[in-house]
């Protein structure tokens, strides 16, 4: 089955704790990509890749950092998590190139207290 | 101007009428236009893409796209409660389709049995 999955689903955490949220999908899709959805503001894109080993920034790249060391698999880090980092986290991959939209996975809801 | 528009609603339909659903974007380069579903909580999922001027039906489903207006709609026929959910107007951005998406905050659409 098609997918992208993302681990952990939900996640409390601590000021300043350093976390992993892994992006792993099996479609061998070149691009993925990092969004938070917050109340009011929608889905902004925080990284995205356009295939291993090249990143760049999205609208909101303040505060994490991001990996593309294998092509299926698009770990977000938050060297140092602060409330206003919580947030609802969707990874998503997608073609370059074609007419194919983004698949999205379930999603990662993270509460910084 | 912001990038993708839309109306954030509520939008209030009965059972059975036409839910009409609208979006436009600043950038006029786009090729690729997209609605997309999403339930409270849950990830994002496709429900239309349109790519040329003019109307594309899916089921109880049409897109409309009028590139000159820069302008997107979404008509849903028939509304059933099981279509309440808030959707999202997707943009690529730039000229290379399938990655770089811009979203729109979204329309809340509630239907009533």
């Amino acid at each position: 089955e098609a997918q992208v999955t993302q681990n952990p689903r939900y996640l409390i955490t601590v000021t300043g704790k350093k976390l992993t949220v892994t992006c792993s999908q099996n479609m061998n899709h070149e691009y993925m990509s990092w969004y938070r959805q917050d109340p009011g503001l929608g889905l902004r894109q925080i990284y995205y890749s356009m295939n291993v080993e090249v990143t760049d920034k999205g609208d909101v790249p303040e505060g994490y950092k991001v990996s593309r060391k294998e092509k299926r698999n698009f770990p977000l880090i938050l060297e140092s998590p602060s409330p206003n980092q919580t947030s609802l986290y969707f990874c998503a991959s997608s073609l370059v190139g074609g007419p194919e939209t983004q698949y999205f996975g379930p999603g990662t809801r993270l509460l910084v207290l | 101007q912001k990038e993708v528009e839309q109306n954030s609603g509520p939008l209030s339909v009965p059972e059975g009428a036409i839910a009409s659903l609208n979006c436009t974007y600043s950038d006029r380069v786009s090729q690729s236009f997209f609605w997309y579903r999403q339930y409270s909580g849950k990830s994002p999922e496709l429900i239309m893409s349109i790519y040329s001027n003019g109307d594309k039906e899916d089921g109880r489903f049409t897109a409309q796209l009028n590139k000159a207006s820069q302008y997107v709609s979404l008509l849903i026929r028939d509304s059933q409660p099981s279509d309440s959910a808030t959707y999202l107007c997707a943009v690529n951005r730039g000229w290379q389709a399938g990655t770089a998406l811009i979203f729109g905050k979204g329309t809340t659409l509630s239907v009533s049995s």
